[in-house]
């Protein structure tokens, strides 16, 4: 089945650490996205890339970075500069174009904890 | 810039009641609308869309929402809640920017259902 894969689900980080989220899909998107989920304030947006070896910052890019070498993965950094890094992570995919707006789907996340 | 409101943080009903969770945008044309919905530690799941046409637009689980133009609304439904529908719902929009669609999402509405 066709979908979104998020590694690893739970993630613990030592401060001044940087830590590596995967996010892997085989929907033959071209366009994806990395958001930052805290309770009480919805999704906010780190990067997103609509296409490989292009991607653009989002709302809260400070302290994070991607990469897009592969059409099916776009895997999020989180650097020790990223001060308040415990968060639930979501990725998501989408049929990008001028046609837009096909819907996202989502993967299953990945909470980041500093210890 | 556009904006996403969902003036309700909690909403209480209890089992076999009607539902009504509210989303109000900000946004000078008719975006592209999406409800979503997020069990507990997982990703999201897309619920229902509006493009364009019909204004009433239905989805799956039995949900529906109603786009109101004259009050920038997008208003989500169902007759008759069951436990399972405890969860977490968000109201997405879908702006055209150049040639992108990059959505915001609302802040999210925790929806309780009481036996």
């Amino acid at each position: 089945d066709g979908g979104i894969t998020q590694s690893p689900k739970y993630l613990f980080r030592k401060e001044g650490q940087n830590v590596t989220l995967s996010c892997e899909q085989n929907l033959n998107h071209d366009a994806m996205y990395w958001y930052r989920q805290d309770p009480g304030q919805g999704l906010r947006l780190i990067y997103y890339s609509q296409i490989v070896n292009d991607f653009q910052k989002g709302d809260i890019a400070e302290g994070y970075s991607v990469s897009r070498e592969k059409k099916e993965s776009f895997p999020l950094t989180v650097t020790s500069a990223q001060k308040n890094p415990t968060a639930f992570y979501l990725c998501a995919s989408s049929i990008e174009g001028s046609t837009g707006g096909y819907g996202y789907t989502f993967g299953s996340g990945t909470r980041l904890t500093v210890v | 810039a556009q904006s996403v409101t969902q003036p309700d943080i909690h909403i209480t009903v209890s089992e076999g009641a009607s539902l009504e969770l509210r989303c109000n945008y900000s946004y000078g044309a008719t975006p592209y609308l999406f409800w979503y919905v997020q069990s507990p530690g997982q990703g999201l799941q897309l619920l229902l869309k509006y493009f364009s046409g019909d204004t009433l637009v239905q989805g799956i689980k039995g949900f529906e929402a109603e786009f109101k133009r004259s009050q920038s609304s997008f208003n989500l439904r169902k007759p008759s809640v069951h436990w399972s529908d405890a969860a977490e719902y968000f109201c997405a929009v879908l702006i055209p920017s150049g040639g992108s669609y990059i959505p915001t999402f609302g802040r999210g509405t925790s929806l309780i259902v009481h036996p």
